[in-house]
């Protein structure tokens, strides 16, 4: 089972307005990234956000990590319509080295213009 | 700076049949892993490998095999083809195991399509 689970599954809003997703996940981690996808095509990486780090900044988008609830959210303010895509997050646990991230389910997000 | 390349990027084979599919890391980077992404899924770890060796393998069977070259590109194969390996497969390049906390890159993958 994946690691990673975000919510909601689908989320649909205005353009200007703020979208929030969160991910959840089981074991200890070493980081948090956040990654979007558009139609099937590549991963591009977001943000990453360390296990001692409570909130991050990059742009529009914020990041907050509460380990002791093993979950996460991401923030799109100001959402546009090219934000229109599917969003994941992956951990890269504690007790594995390297790269190798758990990906959650993704949200799809729909930014209506 | 180059991105990762993927190639091919669309693909379309039959079952029993054998495919590789190349990946070309980010200049600096030393880690290639795969990830297979069924279509409505997450992507599902494959492999990673640092300096030519296998550091870590997911829940894939044997007909999954990978290799890193000196240059540090990698080819994954897959052997004997069944219709359910129809994904989209994904490389991710990174600095590598010994550097902890770094971002993972990823390629704009080759779609395989089997029939």
């Amino acid at each position: 089972s994946q690691q990673g689970e975000e919510d909601p599954q689908a989320l649909s809003i205005q353009e200007g307005e703020n979208a929030t997703m969160n991910c959840s996940y089981k074991t200890s981690i070493n980081n948090l990234q956040w990654y979007r996808q558009n139609s099937g095509r590549g991963l591009v990486h977001l943000i990453l956000i360390r296990s001692n780090e409570r909130e991050k900044h990059s742009g529009r988008l914020r990041v907050t990590l509460d380990t002791s609830k093993k979950s996460s959210s991401l923030l799109i303010t100001a959402s546009r319509a090219a934000d229109t895509a599917s969003y994941f997050c992956a951990t890269d646990a504690r007790e594995t080295s390297g790269s190798r991230l758990t990906f959650g389910e993704g949200t799809q997000l729909t930014v209506n213009p | 700076d180059a991105g990762v390349t993927q190639s091919p990027t669309h693909l379309i084979k039959t079952r029993g049949q054998h495919v590789t599919l190349r990946c070309s890391p980010i200049s600096g980077h030393k880690s290639v892993s795969w990830y297979q992404q069924v279509l409505g899924q997450g992507p599902q770890f494959i492999f990673q490998y640092y300096e030519k060796e296998e550091r870590g393998r997911g829940n894939f069977p044997d007909r999954f095999s990978a290799r890193q070259f000196p240059n540090y590109s990698s080819e994954l194969n897959v052997n004997a083809l069944l219709l359910g390996d129809s994904a989209l497969y994904l490389c991710a390049s990174s600095l590598g195991p010994g550097v902890m906390n770094t971002e993972a890159f990823f390629g704009q993958g080759t779609r395989l399509t089997v029939v």
